[in-house]
Order: C-alpha cells, then structure tokens, then sequence
C-alpha cells in the first residue's frame, strides 16, 4: 500500500533524553513536512523538505533536529532541549505546492 | 504573511442538521490554494478539497459543499444533512505560490449528535 508510515505511534520519554520519530513514504514524493499538534493550537509546521539532503525550519524548530539522506525518509529527533515536548507529531508529504498527503501521527508523551 | 483563522472553536449540532465552518485567510500573494483538511479521531488528516485563488467556483461534493469568496477572504465549508460520522476536527489551511507550506487555522471540532 502506497502511503506515510510513521512509528512509533505512542512514545514515552524521560525528561533530558533525545527520541527519534520515524517517517517513510513510498509515494515518491519530493517534499516531506514535521507537524506539531497541540490541543487548541492547530498544526504548527517544525521543519520541512523539499529535495533530499536539504531541509528548511519551520515556525517551531527549537529543540528539533532532522535529516533527509533518502528521498523517502525524513526522521525527526525531539532533543532535550525542546522544553515542553509533550504533542502529536504529523509527518507528512506532498507532490506540489500544497497537497499535503499525511501519516498516522506519533503521540510523544515525556513523563 | 499569510494567516488562516477559523474562530469558531467547537460546534455541536444534531444530526440532520446543515453546519457551516468558517475560515478567514490573510495573504499577501494574488496567487495562492486554499485547502480543507478533516481530522477524525484516529489523527490522520484526511484531504477534503483544494482551490486556487482564481477559482471562485463553489464546490459540491455530495453533502459537502465549499464557498469561497474573495471579497471577504473567506473558504467556509459547509456539510448538509449533518451524520453522526461527520464528527471530527476540521481544519483550513493557505498555502502561498512558490510551493510554500501549508498554515493551517487552529481548527474546529465539529460533534453531531444523533
């Protein structure tokens, strides 16, 4: 099935510790996005793609890391300097400008 | 910079009923898409519709139906015959030419009630 994978679905964390949310699709698009989603916030773009090996911030990149060495992967590392982690993270990929095609989201919960 | 407000945070209504959600953009450009996303509570984000700016043409799609509006720049979405499977976070989103990101509103919860 063509799509977005994104593992795990729930996390949990201990505070100080890096993790790493997972993002794969097969649907050979060239641009890939990272979505915050807060209760009452909507979706805030952290960091995105649209070619491999390169990668932009987004409103929200403090405390966050990426890479994109495979057009179809584009992991996300959360770091211990992101100070209120706790979200549902959406991973998502488009074809052109805007379409955005997305996953099943993470839900990160830092204990 | 462009800016997508959708001000009604939770609306309730009974099944049957019609429902409107608004959505008001800001954008510089003269060349942009406007999208509707709905959001079950699995979490994936479900495309419902995409418009360019130089299509004004209202959409129907089955009890869906999207009214855009330049004038007032608005994209409002509006589901008739409201059903219980309509319940969901719904959310509008711009993007601006030049294949810039998709803003996304804050959304609104839509619960229908049987």
């Amino acid at each position: 099935d063509g799509g977005i994978t994104q593992s795990p679905k729930y996390l949990f964390r201990k505070e100080g510790q890096n993790v790493t949310l997972s993002c794969e699709q097969n649907l050979n698009h060239d641009a890939m996005y990272w979505y915050r989603q807060d209760p009452g916030q909507g979706l805030r773009l952290i960091y995105y793609s649209q070619i491999v090996n390169d990668f932009q911030k987004g409103d929200i990149a403090e405390g966050y890391s990426v890479s994109r060495e495979k057009k179809e992967s584009f992991p996300l590392t959360v770091t211990s300097a992101q100070k209120n982690p706790t979200a549902f993270y959406l991973c998502a990929s488009s074809p052109d400008p805007g379409e955005l095609f997305f996953g099943e989201g993470s839900r990160l919960t830092v204990l | 910079a462009q800016k997508v407000t959708q001000a009604q945070t939770e609306i309730s209504v009974v099944e049957k009923e019609d429902v409107t959600l608004d959505c008001v953009y800001e954008t510089r450009d003269t060349t942009y898409y406007l999208f509707w996303y709905k959001q079950p509570p699995s979490g994936e984000l479900v495309f419902l519709i995409r418009r360019n700016s130089f299509d004004e043409q209202n959409e129907i799609s089955g009890r869906y139906s999207w009214n855009f509006q330049k004038s007032t720049s608005s994209f409002n979405f509006t589901i008739t015959a409201s059903q219980v499977v309509d319940s969901a976070v719904y959310f509008c989103a711009l993007s601006e030419a030049g294949n810039t990101p998709l803003v996304f509103g804050k959304g609104t919860r839509l619960s229908v009630i049987a």
